[in-house]
């Protein structure tokens, strides 16, 4: 079974407009974190933005925020305000067992942002 | 700081050779990862390393096989190539075990295997 699904392949979006990239999740571990990244065409990961399961407020980073509906199971982005340079594909990913020390994370099958002037 | 530095960049080799890549985490990191990236898997697991130990690892075949250096430098090495073994390898590193840890990588080795 996935356990992150992003549902949307692309996204188009206009310049400082706002987009939410969406993100579920499927695990019965109660310790896990969220995380996004973006992917460049460059190929670099660059995080984003971190939301632990017991965190009891949503994150926010700069223009990033991200969604976090534990009943859910959804952990959605949020941009503000796009920028030419946030074309990119985005990734959400899990890892679970936080307090086990392993860090492998397991990524969705991205979502291309396309931000137009 | 500099971030995590992979080399190198760019390969390309025939079906049947290895291959050694190589990764040099965020100064201070001490645990690093690697993952596959392919258009047909998307991005998947390898395997990660703490003080020079492998802690975990993916589905892979024994080919794939990875070492940790005691500078917490770290290599794969991926032997009797295939042609699937094409793909992008991202390796990333943070800083230790703790649970909020944020990996963070570099921008990959890109392997092209004819």
């Amino acid at each position: 079974a996935q356990k992150i699904t992003q549902t949307q392949p692309g996204m188009f979006v206009q310049e400082k407009e706002a987009v939410t990239l969406d993100c579920t999740y499927d695990t019965s571990d109660p310790s896990y974190g969220l995380f996004w990244y973006k992917q460049p065409s460059s190929g670099e990961m660059i995080f984003l933005i971190y939301q632990g399961s017991y965190d009891q407020q949503n994150a926010t980073e700069g223009r990033y925020s991200l969604n976090f509906q534990k009943a859910r199971k959804s952990a959605n982005l949020v941009i503000s305000a796009s920028q030419l340079g946030d074309s990119a594909m985005y990734f959400c990913a899990m890892r679970e067992g936080m307090n086990t020390g392993f860090q492998k994370l397991v990524f969705g099958t991205g979502t291309r942002l396309l931000v137009s002037p | 700081k500099a971030g995590v530095t992979q080399t190198p960049r760019y390969l390309i080799k025939t079906r049947g050779q290895q291959v050694t890549l190589s990764c040099s985490p965020i100064s201070g990191h001490r645990s690093v990862s690697w993952y596959q990236q392919t258009p047909g898997q998307g991005l998947q697991f390898l395997f990660e390393y703490f003080s020079e130990t492998q802690r975990n690892k993916g589905n892979f075949p024994g080919r794939f096989s990875g070492r940790q250096f005691s500078n917490s430098r770290s290599e794969m090495n991926v032997s009797t190539l295939e042609l699937g073994d094409s793909a992008l390898y991202l390796c990333a590193s943070s800083l230790d075990l703790l649970a909020k840890n944020i990996q963070y990588f570099g921008a990959g080795t890109r392997l092209s295997v004819l």
